[in-house]
Order: C-alpha cells, then structure tokens, then sequence
C-alpha cells in the first residue's frame, strides 16, 4: 500500500543534541512538507519541498534543517539551535503543491 | 498571526444530528479551502476541499459551504455517526502563488451515540 511513514513514533533527545526524523513516501509525489503542532495550535509548516534537491523555509523553520536527495525521502534535524524542540511534528507530500496533501502519523519529540 | 481560525475547539453532538464545523480566515486572496479529520495518535487525513469559484461542494455525508463575503466556511456532517469523532482542521492556501497551507487549530468533534 502507498503512503508516508514517519519514524520513530516517539523520540527522545537530550539537550544540546540533534537528532533526525525520517519521513518516506511512495507516492511519487514531487512535494513533501514538515509541519509542528503544539497543544491548542494549528500546525505550523517548518521547511517544504517541490522537487528533489530543492526545498524553502516556512514559517519556523529556525533551528531546523532538511535535505532532500531522493524523492522518496524528507529528513528532519532538529538541531540543538530549536530551543523549544517538545511538538509532535507531522510529515506530508502531494503530487505537486498546492494539493491536498497526504499526511504520516507523526514522530513525538521529547526533551530529557 | 494566525490566517485561519477556529474558534470552537470542541463541539458535541447527537447521533444521527447535523454537526456543523465552522472555520474563519483573514486572507482575502486565499482561493483554495481544505477540511481534515484527525484521529489520535495518526496523521489528519484529507477529508473534503472546495474552491473560491463555488460556494459549496458535497461528497455524501459532507458538504462544504464557503461565504467569501464573510471569509467564512464550515463543514456540514449529516447525519452525524459515532465514527466522525476526531479533530477537524481546515485549511487554506492561495493555489496559483503559494505553496503553502494554512491551518486553523482545529475543532474536536465528539457524536455521542
């Protein structure tokens, strides 16, 4: 079956480290995209991509990084630079932007 | 500052009644509007959209009606089934320049058997 999958569920990090959230897709969709929910917001798009080896900032995108080598692939580093880095962080593609997107089910980031 | 509202983070319902989910935006340019249902613990899935050049789109027990005059739409779930309880988001975007969406914070929605 096609679709996203994010991994790991739930992660934990101390302070002052990286670390990376994987998102893959089998769609062959061209756009993917990274967005944070906090309790009582909507969610908040970090860093999205049109095509392979190409991405742009949202609206949060300080103190986070992405590439984008492959189609398939959309990887998150939450760098020690995010000073409040505790979200529930949401991976999507569509064929192309502006479509509805299809959304994985979230990788639970922790603070230790 | 936040392009999409909802304004009721929860609402309840009787089986089988309407449930009416209502969504407000300040970007007069948005074109493009987008409802999601998220249950726990996965990702929203996109549920129903509708385009600036319409005022309203149904797909079975959906419907969609936008009022651009009031930056206004809302989701229409009749009749209401205990299986429709999740969060609903909608979501807006300018399709021809943007390539973003915006998301209002959601409405939970709970359809009591």
């Amino acid at each position: 079956d096609g679709g996203i999958t994010q991994s790991p569920k739930y992660l934990f990090r101390k302070e002052g480290q990286n670390v990376t959230l994987s998102c893959e897709q089998n769609l062959n969709h061209d756009a993917m995209y990274w967005y944070r929910q906090d309790p009582g917001q909507g969610l908040r798009l970090i860093y999205y991509s049109q095509i392979v080896n190409d991405f742009q900032k949202g609206d949060i995108a300080e103190g986070y990084s992405v590439s984008r080598e492959k189609k398939e692939s959309f990887p998150l580093t939450v760098t020690s630079a995010q000073k409040n880095p505790t979200a529930f962080y949401l991976c999507a593609s569509s064929p192309v932007s502006n479509q509805p997107q299809h959304f994985g089910d979230g990788t639970r980031l922790s603070i230790l | 500052d936040q392009q999409v509202k909802q304004n009721s983070p929860s609402l309840s319902v009787q089986e089988g009644r309407i449930s009416i989910l209502n969504c407000d935006y300040t970007n007069s340019m948005f074109d493009y509007f987008l409802w999601y249902k998220k249950y726990p613990a996965e990702g929203p899935t996109f549920l129903i959209s509708i385009s600036s050049i319409k005022d309203k789109n149904e797909d079975g027990r959906f419907t969609v009606f936008l009022n651009k005059s009031a930056k206004h739409l809302s989701l229409h779930i009749v009749p209401s089934q205990p299986g429709d309880s999740a969060v609903y988001f909608c979501a807006a975007t300018r399709v021809l320049i943007g390539n973003q969406f915006y998301f209002g914070t959601g409405t939970s929605l709970t359809v009591i058997p």
